[in-house]
């Protein structure tokens, strides 16, 4: 398998643009995570699904964020408006049970 | 929320050295999960051990949950270690929700 797969490696946006962040997850895995790690407060999930569904959305930071899972193969987690506060580096991970495996990362810089 | 505490932060290896990198977590965990962030910002899963011994290679760790720790042990390290590592942990035993510690960086150098 190809492992988990997220696009694109880097964005840079202006402050007040839309981002959308994409993830598939490795096939066969039901649990998928979005995390977002910056030097100020570590790796910090965002929200996770399981089966497709959310099931828990306590650390997205606000109403700006939103996430979606369409089907067990795509995710996206989108940024409307953006700040350059959210400039961070934002993990996808997928799950079969206890283990996560993580994918290459989307560096976000937003000016 | 649970709280998950690493030691050291920073270490600075000789290729060749041994190390011993230590987590300590402040509740019951059913999950744990140590990672390694290599510098190009990868993170690769090196062990789930919410308990016992396991070994990989030249990594190992083990985990006494009824003190509430956890060790990863680097042997014969190689320039190729160097990266961060963090442990991870979730109270539930799914891989649902870890919290992550805030890490230990290693640098090793020829």
């Amino acid at each position: 398998d190809a492992g988990v797969i997220q696009s694109p490696r880097h964005e840079v946006t202006e402050m007040g643009q839309e981002v959308t962040l994409r993830c598939k997850p490795i096939s066969g895995h039901n649990s998928l995570f979005w995390y977002r790690q910056t030097m100020m407060r570590g790796l910090e999930l965002l929200i996770y699904f399981n089966n497709n569904v959310p099931i828990d959305d306590s650390g997205m930071p606000e109403d700006r964020f939103s996430a979606k899972m369409p089907n067990a193969s795509f995710s996206t987690l989108k940024i409307q408006p953006s700040e350059p506060r959210d400039s961070a580096v934002y993990f996808c991970a997928s799950s079969p049970a206890e283990t996560q495996y993580f994918g290459p990362g989307t560096r976000l810089l937003v000016l | 929320g649970i709280q998950v505490e690493q030691s050291p932060p920073d270490l600075i290896l000789q290729e060749g050295a041994n190390s011993t990198l230590r987590c300590n977590f402040s509740d019951s965990v059913n999950n744990l999960q140590w990672f390694h962030q290599n510098p190009w910002g990868q993170l690769i899963n090196l062990f789930y051990i919410p308990s016992g011994t396991k070994q990989n290679g030249r990594l190992s760790a083990t985990t006494v949950a009824t003190e509430r720790y956890s060790l990863l042990y680097i042997s014969s390290s190689q320039t190729t270690d160097s990266g961060v590592y963090f442990c991870a942990v979730d109270p539930t035993g799914t891989a649902s929700k870890l919290t992550f510690g805030t890490g230990t960086r290693l640098q090793v150098t020829l």
